[in-house]
Protein backbone atom coordinates (compact mmCIF):
# COMPACT_ATOMS: atom_id res chain seq x y z
CA UNK A 1 0.00 0.00 0.00
CA UNK A 2 1.32 3.42 -1.00
CA UNK A 3 2.02 5.52 2.01
CA UNK A 4 3.09 8.95 1.45
CA UNK A 5 4.30 11.58 3.83
CA UNK A 6 4.82 15.52 4.51
CA UNK A 7 7.00 16.70 7.07
CA UNK A 8 6.32 19.52 8.50
CA UNK A 9 2.93 19.19 9.05
CA UNK A 10 2.56 22.86 9.86
CA UNK A 11 5.88 25.84 9.30
CA UNK A 12 5.69 29.66 9.53
CA UNK A 13 8.39 31.55 7.65
CA UNK A 14 8.92 35.48 7.47
CA UNK A 15 7.57 36.90 4.45
CA UNK A 16 10.29 36.66 1.19
CA UNK A 17 12.19 33.96 2.36
CA UNK A 18 12.11 30.79 -0.06
CA UNK A 19 9.50 27.74 1.09
CA UNK A 20 10.71 24.38 0.96
CA UNK A 21 7.75 21.44 1.41
CA UNK A 22 9.24 18.15 1.12
CA UNK A 23 6.73 14.87 0.36
CA UNK A 24 8.32 11.32 0.15
CA UNK A 25 6.69 8.16 -0.64
CA UNK A 26 6.90 4.39 -0.36
CA UNK A 27 6.03 2.90 -3.65
CA UNK A 28 8.17 4.23 -6.38
CA UNK A 29 5.85 2.77 -9.04
CA UNK A 30 3.89 6.02 -10.06
CA UNK A 31 2.40 7.13 -12.67
CA UNK A 32 3.14 10.95 -11.71
CA UNK A 33 3.29 13.14 -9.02
CA UNK A 34 0.94 16.39 -8.21
CA UNK A 35 0.89 18.73 -5.79
CA UNK A 36 -1.92 20.64 -4.82
CA UNK A 37 -3.05 24.05 -2.73
CA UNK A 38 -5.77 23.56 -0.66
CA UNK A 39 -7.19 27.22 1.69
CA UNK A 40 -9.88 26.73 4.49
CA UNK A 41 -12.80 25.60 3.96
CA UNK A 42 -12.55 25.17 -0.08
CA UNK A 43 -11.28 22.63 -2.90
CA UNK A 44 -8.08 21.50 -3.82
CA UNK A 45 -5.82 23.95 -6.45
CA UNK A 46 -3.99 22.30 -9.13
CA UNK A 47 -0.08 23.91 -8.80
CA UNK A 48 1.89 20.87 -10.75
CA UNK A 49 2.43 17.98 -12.34
CA UNK A 50 5.38 15.59 -12.81
CA UNK A 51 5.46 12.51 -14.80
CA UNK A 52 7.51 9.56 -13.68
CA UNK A 53 9.74 10.38 -16.57
CA UNK A 54 10.20 14.04 -15.39
CA UNK A 55 12.84 15.51 -13.04
CA UNK A 56 10.94 19.06 -12.46
CA UNK A 57 7.92 20.87 -13.53
CA UNK A 58 8.26 24.87 -13.20
CA UNK A 59 5.17 27.40 -13.20
CA UNK A 60 5.95 30.87 -12.05
CA UNK A 61 7.50 31.21 -8.52
CA UNK A 62 7.28 27.20 -8.00
CA UNK A 63 9.30 24.39 -8.78
CA UNK A 64 8.82 21.21 -8.34
CA UNK A 65 11.31 18.17 -8.43
CA UNK A 66 10.60 14.33 -8.79
CA UNK A 67 13.37 11.66 -7.70
CA UNK A 68 11.39 8.77 -8.32
CA UNK A 69 14.00 5.88 -7.17
CA UNK A 70 14.49 7.24 -3.81
CA UNK A 71 10.82 8.14 -3.22
CA UNK A 72 10.76 11.87 -3.15
CA UNK A 73 9.60 15.34 -4.46
CA UNK A 74 10.45 18.60 -3.11
CA UNK A 75 8.13 21.81 -4.08
CA UNK A 76 10.09 25.14 -3.97
CA UNK A 77 8.44 28.54 -3.45
CA UNK A 78 10.55 31.39 -4.38
CA UNK A 79 10.03 34.95 -2.67
CA UNK A 80 7.03 33.81 -0.47
CA UNK A 81 4.08 36.19 -0.04
CA UNK A 82 1.58 36.18 2.76
CA UNK A 83 -0.73 35.07 -0.08
CA UNK A 84 0.79 31.47 -0.30
CA UNK A 85 -0.83 30.98 3.13
CA UNK A 86 -2.43 27.49 2.86
CA UNK A 87 -2.28 24.00 3.08
CA UNK A 88 -0.04 21.91 0.51
CA UNK A 89 -0.75 18.45 -0.41
CA UNK A 90 1.18 16.33 -2.33
CA UNK A 91 -0.58 12.91 -4.37
CA UNK A 92 0.70 10.17 -5.98
CA UNK A 93 -0.67 8.33 -8.69
CA UNK A 94 -0.33 4.66 -9.47
CA UNK A 95 -0.58 3.31 -13.11
CA UNK A 96 -4.07 2.86 -15.23
CA UNK A 97 -5.93 4.53 -12.81
CA UNK A 98 -6.84 8.39 -10.77
CA UNK A 99 -6.62 6.91 -7.36
CA UNK A 100 -4.62 9.24 -6.09
CA UNK A 101 -3.06 8.09 -2.82
CA UNK A 102 -2.56 12.09 -0.53
CA UNK A 103 -0.15 13.24 2.23
CA UNK A 104 -1.54 14.75 5.33
CA UNK A 105 0.03 18.15 3.54
CA UNK A 106 2.23 21.04 4.78
CA UNK A 107 0.10 23.76 6.68
CA UNK A 108 2.16 26.92 5.69
CA UNK A 109 2.18 30.63 7.18
CA UNK A 110 3.38 33.18 5.77
CA UNK A 111 4.06 36.56 8.29
CA UNK A 112 4.29 39.60 6.92
CA UNK B 1 -14.54 27.15 -18.71
CA UNK B 2 -15.86 26.46 -15.67
CA UNK B 3 -14.48 24.61 -13.07
CA UNK B 4 -15.98 21.01 -11.59
CA UNK B 5 -19.00 22.03 -9.96
CA UNK B 6 -20.06 20.35 -6.81
CA UNK B 7 -24.00 20.76 -5.47
CA UNK B 8 -24.47 21.14 -2.58
CA UNK B 9 -21.97 23.37 -0.69
CA UNK B 10 -23.50 22.23 2.73
CA UNK B 11 -25.37 19.80 4.15
CA UNK B 12 -27.13 19.15 7.83
CA UNK B 13 -28.59 15.70 7.80
CA UNK B 14 -29.25 13.12 11.11
CA UNK B 15 -27.92 9.44 11.60
CA UNK B 16 -30.03 6.89 9.72
CA UNK B 17 -31.11 9.41 6.78
CA UNK B 18 -28.95 9.12 3.23
CA UNK B 19 -27.95 11.59 1.27
CA UNK B 20 -26.86 12.64 -2.21
CA UNK B 21 -24.36 14.36 -3.74
CA UNK B 22 -23.30 15.84 -7.11
CA UNK B 23 -20.55 16.89 -9.25
CA UNK B 24 -20.30 18.40 -12.63
CA UNK B 25 -16.89 17.75 -13.99
CA UNK B 26 -15.35 20.31 -16.28
CA UNK B 27 -16.37 19.90 -20.25
CA UNK B 28 -14.61 17.22 -22.37
CA UNK B 29 -13.34 15.53 -18.91
CA UNK B 30 -14.69 11.88 -18.93
CA UNK B 31 -13.17 10.50 -15.60
CA UNK B 32 -14.56 11.51 -11.97
CA UNK B 33 -13.28 10.92 -8.85
CA UNK B 34 -14.57 11.13 -5.31
CA UNK B 35 -12.70 11.31 -2.28
CA UNK B 36 -13.46 12.10 1.52
CA UNK B 37 -11.52 14.38 3.49
CA UNK B 38 -11.74 14.35 7.19
CA UNK B 39 -8.95 16.00 9.47
CA UNK B 40 -7.73 12.90 10.80
CA UNK B 41 -7.42 10.67 8.24
CA UNK B 42 -7.09 13.42 5.63
CA UNK B 43 -7.89 12.90 1.95
CA UNK B 44 -9.00 9.02 1.11
CA UNK B 45 -10.47 7.63 -2.31
CA UNK B 46 -14.32 6.85 -2.61
CA UNK B 47 -14.60 5.71 -6.11
CA UNK B 48 -13.43 6.35 -9.64
CA UNK B 49 -16.03 6.82 -12.91
CA UNK B 50 -15.05 6.14 -16.35
CA UNK B 51 -18.13 6.26 -19.02
CA UNK B 52 -20.62 5.71 -16.71
CA UNK B 53 -18.56 2.52 -15.23
CA UNK B 54 -17.05 2.60 -11.96
CA UNK B 55 -13.38 1.81 -12.45
CA UNK B 56 -11.70 1.92 -8.79
CA UNK B 57 -13.66 1.46 -5.73
CA UNK B 58 -11.93 2.22 -2.25
CA UNK B 59 -12.25 0.77 1.29
CA UNK B 60 -15.53 1.97 2.06
CA UNK B 61 -18.20 0.23 3.35
CA UNK B 62 -21.02 -0.44 0.92
CA UNK B 63 -23.43 2.35 2.15
CA UNK B 64 -20.89 5.04 0.00
CA UNK B 65 -22.06 4.35 -3.94
CA UNK B 66 -22.13 6.34 -7.07
CA UNK B 67 -22.96 6.74 -10.51
CA UNK B 68 -22.40 8.27 -13.73
CA UNK B 69 -24.51 9.69 -16.13
CA UNK B 70 -23.90 9.74 -19.61
CA UNK B 71 -22.68 13.41 -19.60
CA UNK B 72 -20.34 12.44 -17.25
CA UNK B 73 -22.05 14.24 -14.36
CA UNK B 74 -21.43 11.83 -11.17
CA UNK B 75 -23.80 11.50 -8.27
CA UNK B 76 -22.42 9.69 -4.95
CA UNK B 77 -25.29 8.48 -2.06
CA UNK B 78 -24.47 7.70 0.94
CA UNK B 79 -27.05 5.54 2.79
CA UNK B 80 -27.71 5.21 6.96
CA UNK B 81 -25.92 7.82 8.03
CA UNK B 82 -23.55 7.59 10.82
CA UNK B 83 -21.54 10.55 12.62
CA UNK B 84 -18.09 9.46 11.56
CA UNK B 85 -19.87 10.57 7.85
CA UNK B 86 -18.98 13.97 8.78
CA UNK B 87 -16.39 15.20 6.14
CA UNK B 88 -15.89 17.23 2.93
CA UNK B 89 -16.45 15.01 0.01
CA UNK B 90 -14.72 15.46 -3.18
CA UNK B 91 -15.00 15.34 -6.62
CA UNK B 92 -12.85 15.73 -8.91
CA UNK B 93 -12.31 15.19 -12.95
CA UNK B 94 -9.62 14.60 -15.52
CA UNK B 95 -9.25 14.19 -19.16
CA UNK B 96 -9.28 10.22 -20.30
CA UNK B 97 -5.70 9.01 -19.95
CA UNK B 98 -3.44 8.93 -16.53
CA UNK B 99 -1.21 12.17 -17.88
CA UNK B 100 -3.73 14.47 -17.32
CA UNK B 101 -4.08 16.45 -13.94
CA UNK B 102 -6.77 16.19 -11.33
CA UNK B 103 -8.99 19.36 -10.78
CA UNK B 104 -10.92 19.30 -7.55
CA UNK B 105 -14.23 20.91 -7.09
CA UNK B 106 -14.70 23.09 -3.65
CA UNK B 107 -16.64 20.16 -1.93
CA UNK B 108 -19.61 19.37 -0.37
CA UNK B 109 -19.13 19.93 3.69
CA UNK B 110 -21.42 17.18 5.04
CA UNK B 111 -22.12 17.13 8.98
CA UNK B 112 -24.40 14.03 10.38
CA UNK B 113 -25.86 14.84 13.88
Amino acid sequence: KQEVTQIPAALSVPEGENLVLNCSFTDSAIYNLQWFRQDPGKGLTSLLLIQSSQREQTSGRLNASLDKSSGRSTLYIAASQPGDSATYLCAVRPRGNNRLAFGKGNQVVVIP
Amino acid sequence: KAGVTQTPRYLIKTRGQQVTLSCSPISGHRSVSWYQQTPGQGLQFLFEYFSETQRNKGNFPGRFSGRQFSNSRSEMNVSTLELGDSALYLCASSRAGGSSPLHFGNGTRLTVT
